[in-house]
């Protein structure tokens, strides 16, 4: 298994378009999140997974973003009618269904999305 | 609401010497804390994880701390090279594991 993998590494697409990104996480891995990260700061949390199941979204998860993970397994990010303040890196990251405080999250190299 | 801050915001020094990172949270009810390395551009790297039982971890050059009553950890980097320049974060999980805290990261430059 090589990690957490994350397509495309960058899109530029013009602000009103549909743009969706793929997350493959660790295939032993239940649990998938989603972050997004602007310039200088950290990542905030958009939303995450339990296997197929959304559990918690972020008030920064307008409606004009969905997020899916069919099967359980690989997980989309879809943002509709994009703005320019939608530019940002977009990071995924999984961790293993025991959660808990002995194990971590790992993150992908994320998506940077640039809205012109 | 967790609030994680990191001091300082940039960090400029020569290679070779060793230097501490500071990062601070509001909530001490954590179960453990996460140092991630951040490349211009790139994805998130884990460098460690403390549980909230640990006092220290180490790994290589790098030695993390936490410190859960006054709500700080530190992470030291000894002999610092110039391949460690990259942005640190540190990141604290919420109560169900669902969700990290992030501080805003502290951007090192080490100079040949």
């Amino acid at each position: 298994d090589t990690g957490v993998s994350q397509d495309p590494r960058h899109k530029i697409t013009k602000r009103g378009q549909n743009v969706t990104f793929r997350c493959d996480p660790i295939s032993e891995h239940n649990r998938l999140y989603w972050y997004r990260q602007t310039l200088g700061q950290g990542p905030e949390f958009l939303t995450y997974f339990q296997n197929e199941a959304q559990l918690e979204k972020s008030r920064l998860l307008s409606d004009r973003f969905s997020a899916e993970r069919p099967k359980g397994s690989f997980s989309t990010l879809e943002i509709q009618r994009t703005e320019q303040g939608d530019s940002a890196m977009y990071l995924c990251a999984s961790s293993p269904p025991t959660g808990g405080p002995n194990y971590g999250y790992t993150f992908g190299s994320g998506t940077r999305l640039t809205v012109v | 609401k967790q609030e994680v801050t990191q001091i300082p915001a940039a960090l400029s020094v020569p290679e070779g010497e060793n230097l501490v990172l500071n990062c601070s949270f509001t909530d001490s009810a954590i179960y453990n804390l996460q140092w991630f390395r951040q490349d211009p551009g790139k994805g998130l790297t884990s460098l460690l994880l403390i549980q909230s039982s640990q006092r220290e971890q180490t790994s290589g050059r790098l030695n993390a701390s936490l410190d859960k009553s006054s709500g700080r950890s530190t992470l030291y980097i000894a002999a610092s090279q110039p391949g460690d320049s990259a942005t640190y974060l540190c990141a604290v999980p919420s109560s169900g594991y669902s969700t990290l805290t992030f501080g805003k990261g502290t951007m090192l430059l080490v100079s040949p």
